[in-house]
């Protein structure tokens, strides 16, 4: 199985300030055959489901405000939040879609300072 | 626009099986694959598996094998997954969610893009 492991796991960062969130994957999600990497974030508010942010690391979703950005490839990815709203309060999640089982990271907590 | 709604809240006693449902709207139910993920109170995401509601074919997360069962009724849309043998850990909120895409008898893995609203588990004696 992959195992996917994010960093920090809580975070606290102050409105208007930059969120850098950090998720390494156990070997490589890059499909060499379309240079797609099978990585997703997403964000969960309390009492929520979970929402896709991005999806092949770095495609943000149809809706999602443009301060959200993700970067990286084979095993290193990276979700950063440009300028940090008070919305924006909520735990993330990195996943691989590239084999199963789809494994998740184990969150990071992201909250106002 | 896609929605999934799932059934409401069960309450279990240990050894009972349980069947959560997810109707799907506002798509082609059988192009994507439905995927079930569950979350204890206070934990992360865990996957649990796949089902692909044109051909019923399945996957499922090793830890569950032999006690989960995903399938479909196309005529109503709507996808279930049915876990048994339950015990304590297995309360959680359960969730599916929209996956693979499927043409042609070929299906691409993608995110996770659509979700359920949840349906929370209780085990309890």
């Amino acid at each position: 199985d992959i195992v996917m492991t994010q960093s920090p796991d809580s975070l606290a960062v102050s409105l208007g300030e930059r969120a850098t969130i950090n998720c390494k994957s156990s070997q490589s999600v890059l499909y060499r055959s379309n240079n797609k990497n099978y990585l997703a974030w997403y964000q969960q508010k309390p009492g929520q489901p979970p929402k896709l942010l991005m999806y092949w690391a770095s495609t943000r979703k149809s809706g999602v405000p443009e301060r959200f950005s993700g970067s990286g490839s084979g095993t290193d990815f990276t979700l950063t939040i440009s300028s940090l709203q008070a919305e924006d309060v909520a735990v993330y999640y990195c996943q691989q879609y590239d084999s199963t089982p789809y494994t998740f990271g184990q969150g990071t907590k992201l909250e106002i300072k | 626009q896609v929605q999934l709604v799932q059934s409401g809240a069960e309450v279990k006693k240990p050894g009972a099986s349980v069947k959560v449902s997810c109707q799907a709207s506002g798509y082609t139910f059988t192009s994507y694959d439905i995927n079930w993920v569950r979350q204890a109170t206070g934990q992360g995401l865990e996957w649990m598996g796949w089902m692909n509601p044109n051909s019923g074919n399945t996957g499922y997360a090793q830890k569950f094998q032999g006690r989960v069962t995903m399938t479909r009724d196309s005529s109503i849309n709507t996808a279930y997954m049915e876990l048994n043998s339950l015990r304590s850990e297995d309360t959680a909120m359960y969730y599916c969610a929209r996956g693979a895409y499927c043409s042609g008898g070929d299906c691409y893995r993608r995110e996770l893009d659509y979700w359920g609203q949840g349906t929370l588990v209780t085990v309890s004696s």
